[in-house]
């Protein structure tokens, strides 16, 4: 596609359900990364993919967080146990190469928001 | 550990006069740094990055950046502002240890009057 594609763009929840939030990358791009922002606040590293393989998942703040990158391509965040502090909007980027090395930029999709009530 | 600083939530400009939006970093080593906007609903955009070489760095839309190191600063600056410009701009360097790592800061909300 022409750009970082999420969906769904917004999401409320009730507090304890499962929430995926899916990506589609910019045709081509190995790396995907998946960031968190939370009001007033800049975007936060959670996980980082190199292909299909979760390559740095450093950011993840709990094993609630879980996401996945089956072929390469298309990623899907998962939570479980929404909690209310899990409100925020999460951001997915990709990029042409492999960042260690090189000074590529990150492209960003439109974010999806998740409210958990 | 890396970090940059964005000292102001806010930045008020006249249109068509110079804007600078303000950016301190924190890293070991040599930085690389970026400048991000972020439109109403729309996702970050990138403007311009500083790797290496001329500490002046000219981006998208008539933007561009000063590489500081003495002062450890990258500040954003644009001649002539435009409306159009008003948006979330965040500064972030990426983690020298961890290339995988951008650090964002907390954004700066440039308003631009007519």
């Amino acid at each position: 596609g022409a750009g970082v594609s999420q969906t769904p763009s917004n999401k409320v929840t009730e507090k304890g359900k499962y929430v995926e939030l899916r990506c589609d990358p910019i045709s081509g791009h190995t790396a995907l990364y998946w960031y968190r922002q939370s009001l007033g606040q800049g975007p936060e590293f959670l996980i980082y993919f190199q292909g299909t393989g979760a390559a740095d998942d450093s950011g993840l703040p709990n094993d609630r967080f879980f996401a996945v990158r089956p072929e390469g391509s298309v990623s899907t965040l998962k939570i479980q146990r929404t909690e209310r502090g899990d409100s925020a909007v999460y951001l997915c980027a990709s990029s042409l190469t492999r960042l260690a090395g090189g000074s590529g930029e990150l492209f960003f999709g439109e974010g999806s928001r998740l409210t958990v009530l | 550990a890396q970090s940059v600083a964005q000292p102001e939530d806010q930045v008020n400009v006249a249109e068509g006069n110079p804007l600078t939006v303000k950016c301190t970093y924190s890293v070991s080593g040599n930085p690389y740094l970026f400048w991000y906007v972020q439109y109403p609903n729309r996702g970050l955009q990138f403007l311009l990055k500083y790797i290496t070489g001329d500490n002046l760095v000219k981006g998208s839309y008539g933007f561009e950046a000063e590489f500081n190191k003495s002062q450890t600063s990258f500040h954003l600056k644009k001649p002539s502002a435009l409306v159009s410009d008003s948006a979330l701009y965040f500064c972030a360097v990426r983690d020298v240890n961890n290339f995988n790592k951008f650090y964002f800061g907390s954004g700066t909300k440039l308003n631009v009057k007519p």
